[in-house]
């Protein structure tokens, strides 16, 4: 069965630093998300995509979160300028169809990545 | 705004039993889906079942079921003759039809643990 791929699985990055999540959705799938989940948190919507730019986002998602597919394949997350409180799994997801509408299709999520930024 | 709470931080059951996992949710809407996700180590989230609010049947999947009750606001999940494998995060979620495109909105998850 197809899955969203992720990596890396961990990643350790320094306050201030940039930081980039990478992505690999279904094949066939349009609709792209992140969501994150700091430890003992709930999973926290963070953005969704589709046709090439942001189609809803969080309060969460501010001017330090980016989005971009830059090729066929990949969906990747940045972080500018990394914070502590940004240590967290970020979960990517992917669907075929439009969430929320008439719901052809589930989200399918990734692995996660865990960041922790020290 | 919408809210999800599932009250069990965590639960245990044996082998080849039943256990109940509860969820309650806050909402003003009156068409809206609900899901239990379960997220073993591996991490994965993985959809095990969902229901849309306009339908009275509870949905069914296999040894998975929910007992929907829409006024009460109570989405619990059933497992029957659990299985090693169930062994996992339970996260109940909801999403409002129409408008959010993904917007799930999650609880803090119960650890499940089946015991042999």
């Amino acid at each position: 069965e197809p899955e969203v791929t992720q990596t890396p699985s961990h990643q350790v990055t320094q306050m201030g630093q940039e930081v980039i999540l990478r992505c690999v959705p279904i094949s066939n799938h349009l609709y792209f998300y992140w969501y994150r989940q700091i430890l003992g948190q709930k999973v926290e919507f963070l953005v969704s995509f589709y046709n090439n730019e942001i189609s809803e986002k969080s309060e969460i998602f501010d001017d330090q979160f980016s989005v971009e597919r830059p090729d066929g394949s990949n969906f990747t997350l940045k972080i500018r300028s990394t914070k502590l409180e940004d240590s967290a799994m970020y979960f990517c997801a992917s669907s075929e169809a439009r969430q929320g509408g008439s719901y052809n299709s589930p989200l399918h999520f990734g692995n996660g990545t865990r960041l922790t930024v020290t | 705004a919408q809210t999800v709470t599932q009250s069990q931080p965590e639960m245990s059951v044996q082998e080849a039993e039943t256990v109940t996992l509860s969820c309650t949710y806050d909402t003003s809407e009156s068409n809206y889906y609900l899901f239990w996700y379960k997220q073993p180590p591996s991490r994965q989230m993985i959809l095990v079942i969902r229901q849309e609010a306009y339908k009275q049947q509870n949905a069914t999947e296999n040894r998975f079921s929910v007992n929907f009750q829409k006024a009460a606001k109570s989405f619990s999940l059933k497992i029957s003759d659990s299985q090693l494998g169930d062994t996992a995060m339970y996260f109940c979620a909801f999403m409002k039809l129409g408008g959010s495109q993904g917007n799930l909105i999650f609880g803090k998850g119960t650890k499940l643990s089946v015991k042999p």
